[in-house]
């Protein structure tokens, strides 16, 4: 098993360029998360999907869009990205909304 | 609002030595406190979770202890290992309706040397 795997490791993109990270599980978890973490603050909440087919938002969803694409898989696009968006994004899933949370490695992007 | 604090923000140990860290928090209502691991460049992997009505869980040479009447958890590492060089994050999980909500701490960087 690869539990959560995320693509890409590393990004570095101008401001207004968009992109999609990708974030996919292999325990047959209903429930997928996305976070960003920053220097000196705890993970955030960004969007999550609670079960196949729906999607809420989290602490900090301005300026990103997620799509829960099929039960293994949960995306997150960044439409027009902005400087503050730099950050490293961990994935995560669950079995359900209240269980253990498995992370993935991580992407680290960097918004110039 | 929710708030976790974790003490201290690094801690400096010789490899073989004890230590403990502690972990704060306002969050209410409380469903479970969670202590995770996360090495440097990678994601966070769960050592402990406990209910309010868990006073203490062991996972190996790490030991969880809470308090739910003051809100204070502690992580007792025994006998650390040049391994256990990591951030050691607090999680509180909110009670919601339908989906929980965790609150992070900032977490302890803990360097082990020999």
């Amino acid at each position: 098993n690869a539990g959560v795997t995320q693509t890409p490791k590393f990004q570095v993109l101008k401001t207004g360029q968009s992109m999609t990270l990708q974030c996919a599980q292999d325990m047959n978890h209903n429930s997928m998360y996305w976070y960003r973490q920053d220097p000196g603050m705890g993970l955030r909440l960004i969007y999550y999907s609670a079960s196949e087919g729906t999607t809420d938002k989290g602490e900090v969803p301005n300026g990103y869009n997620v799509s829960r694409l099929n039960k293994r898989e949960f995306s997150l696009r960044l439409e027009s990205a902005a400087p503050s968006q730099t950050s490293v994004y961990f994935c995560a899933s669950s079995e359900g909304p209240y269980n253990e949370q498995f992370f993935g490695p991580g992407t680290r992007l960097t918004v110039l | 609002k929710n708030q976790v604090e974790q003490s201290p923000q690094s801690l400096i140990i010789l490899e073989g030595k004890n230590c403990t860290l502690q972990c704060n928090y306002t969050v209410s209502p409380f469903s479970n406190l969670r202590w995770y691991k996360q090495d440097t460049g990678r994601g966070p992997v769960s050592l402990t979770i406990m209910t309010f009505s868990e006073n203490t869980k062991s996972n190996g040479r790490y030991t969880a202890t809470l308090d739910a009447d003051t809100k204070q958890s502690s992580l007792h590492i025994t006998a650390s290992q040049l391994s256990d060089s990591a951030s050691y994050i607090c999680v509180v999980s909110l009670l919601t309706g339908t989906a929980s909500k965790l609150t992070f701490g900032t977490g302890t960087r803990l360097q082990v040397t020999l």
